[in-house]
């Protein structure tokens, strides 16, 4: 079936810096999607990547998707309290259909 | 966010008992799904419906009973669950059901004792 990893699993930062989390695929990717979901929540979607070394910024988030469409990173800029959640990717699967979601990672900003 | 709403929030139940989980969705899509999500794994794609019709069921236990009586809502029917289904069920739906952005509701906390 799809693989999808994603690292690191945690990550704790002090307010002010910099959070890059990453997603690799086993297989190359049609489009890949990200999601956040902050604690006590429900997953919100925040972007979805579709050409070969697309770049996408929303404020202080730069998402990025591989050249060879096989995984995509989250950067944020400047951590504040309010990105705690855990970040997550999702692919397509092997048949095209349902998307798979990755198993997150998880941010802590420490104020 | 009102676009997807799940009922109850939490529930609490025995392993003899049944219930239902409910999820209602606003945005006029064509495909629903439920997710199952536990502390030590990823989001679990359950079940998916498009236009009404179940197309996915990910080898779920049959004491999970997915139904959609028309394309605004979804229920799950619980009946003798065991400890380990304990987990956050999440409801999202989509335009159509080939991987467009999933809106998620609010999820039922589901404990069995």
């Amino acid at each position: 079936g799809q693989q999808v990893m994603q690292i690191p699993q945690y990550q704790h930062v002090q307010e002010g810096e910099d959070f890059t989390t990453y997603c690799n695929s086993s297989t190359t990717l049609s489009n890949i999607q990200w999601y956040k979901q902050r604690p006590g929540g429900h997953p919100v979607f925040l972007i979805q990547l579709v050409k070969s070394g697309e770049v996408k910024k929303q404020k202080r988030l730069t998402f990025q998707f591989g050249e060879a469409k096989k995984n995509s990173s989250l950067h944020i800029t400047a951590t504040q309290t309010t990105d705690v959640g855990t970040y997550f990717c999702a692919v397509r699967d092997n048949y095209g259909q349902n998307f798979v979601f990755g198993p997150g990672t998880r941010l802590s900003v420490l104020p | 966010e009102t676009g997807v709403t799940q009922t109850p929030r939490h529930l609490v139940m025995g392993m003899t008992n049944k219930k239902s989980l409910k999820c209602e969705q606003h945005l006029g899509h064509n495909a629903m799904y439920w997710y199952k999500q536990s502390a030590k794994k990823p989001l679990e794609l359950m079940f998916v419906y498009s236009l009404e019709e179940r197309v996915e069921n990910n080898s779920v236990p049959s004491r999970f009973s997915p139904e959609c009586p028309n394309s605004s809502h979804l229920f799950l029917h619980l009946h003798t669950l065991q400890p380990e289904d304990s987990a956050l069920y999440l409801c999202a739906s989509s335009q159509g059901r080939f991987g467009e952005t999933q809106y998620f509701g609010p999820g039922t906390r589901l404990l069995v004792l």
